[in-house]
């Protein structure tokens, strides 16, 4: 059965960096995409970053340069390196399995990211 | 990147159907058949319903579907049930590897 656990979220000022995990079981995350999309309280979802399995790497506009995404395959685990955070990061960050016609087909319960001082 | 436009709402009364639309562009709705649709309950995590446009994962109800044509997509759910009541979100390949959801959709079943 496919899981995916998200952990890191909390309460942070504005400035402050942050890094979330997203522990996997059931299949190998190095063998699919894997992505993570947030979610504003009381808004929609938008996608945040993608990590292929060949390891390239791909951002929205409006985190590129503050967030970095990187898996390590020993621990099957993605995580989100978030910097630089601003009040508009505030959201739900959901952690999503993909492949090239299913981008998003599982995802995590999610982990809530709040900035604000 | 844009959001895809969506209704804000839709309703309809138990068995009868509902139709949402999800407009994007050449550069992605238009421009690619990974049209994707979500289903997600209140603090709930979204669920994949359709995929590639129209395909249903295992396990989906053959009430939903999907269908494209030029810079929009649509989902049908018809047979409207009790639990389709939910927010529905629409995603599409954008090109240049990104990706880009819909505004969703809150589906009242009355």
């Amino acid at each position: 059965e496919v899981q995916l656990v998200e952990t890191g979220g909390g309460l942070i000022q504005p400035g402050g960096s942050l890094r979330l995990s997203c522990a996997a079981s059931g299949f190998t995350v190095s063998s699919n995409y894997m992505s993570w999309v947030r979610q504003a309280p009381g808004k929609g979802l938008e996608w945040v970053s993608v990590i292929y399995s060949g390891g390239s790497t791909y951002y929205a506009d409006s985190v590129k340069g503050r967030f970095t995404i990187s898996r390590d395959n020993s621990k099957n685990t993605l995580y989100l390196q978030m910097n630089s955070l601003r009040a508009e990061d505030t959201a739900v960050y959901y952690c999503a399995r993909g492949t090239a016609a299913t981008p998003f087909d599982y995802w995590g319960q999610g982990t809530l990211v709040t900035v604000s001082s | 990147q844009s959001a895809l436009t969506q209704p804000p709402s839709a309703s309809g009364s138990p068995g009868q159907s509902v139709t949402i639309s999800c407009t994007g562009t050449s550069s992605d709705v238009g421009g690619y058949n990974y049209v994707s649709w979500y289903q997600q309950h209140p603090g709930k995590a979204p669920k994949l319903m359709i995929y590639e446009v129209s395909k249903r994962p295992s396990g989906v109800p053959d009430r939903f579907s999907g269908s494209k044509s030029g810079n929009t997509a649509s989902l049908t759910v018809s047979g409207l049930q009790a639990e389709d009541e939910a927010d529905y979100y629409c995603s599409s390949y954008a090109g240049s590897n990104n990706f880009v959801f819909g505004t969703g959709t809150k589906v009242t079943v009355l």
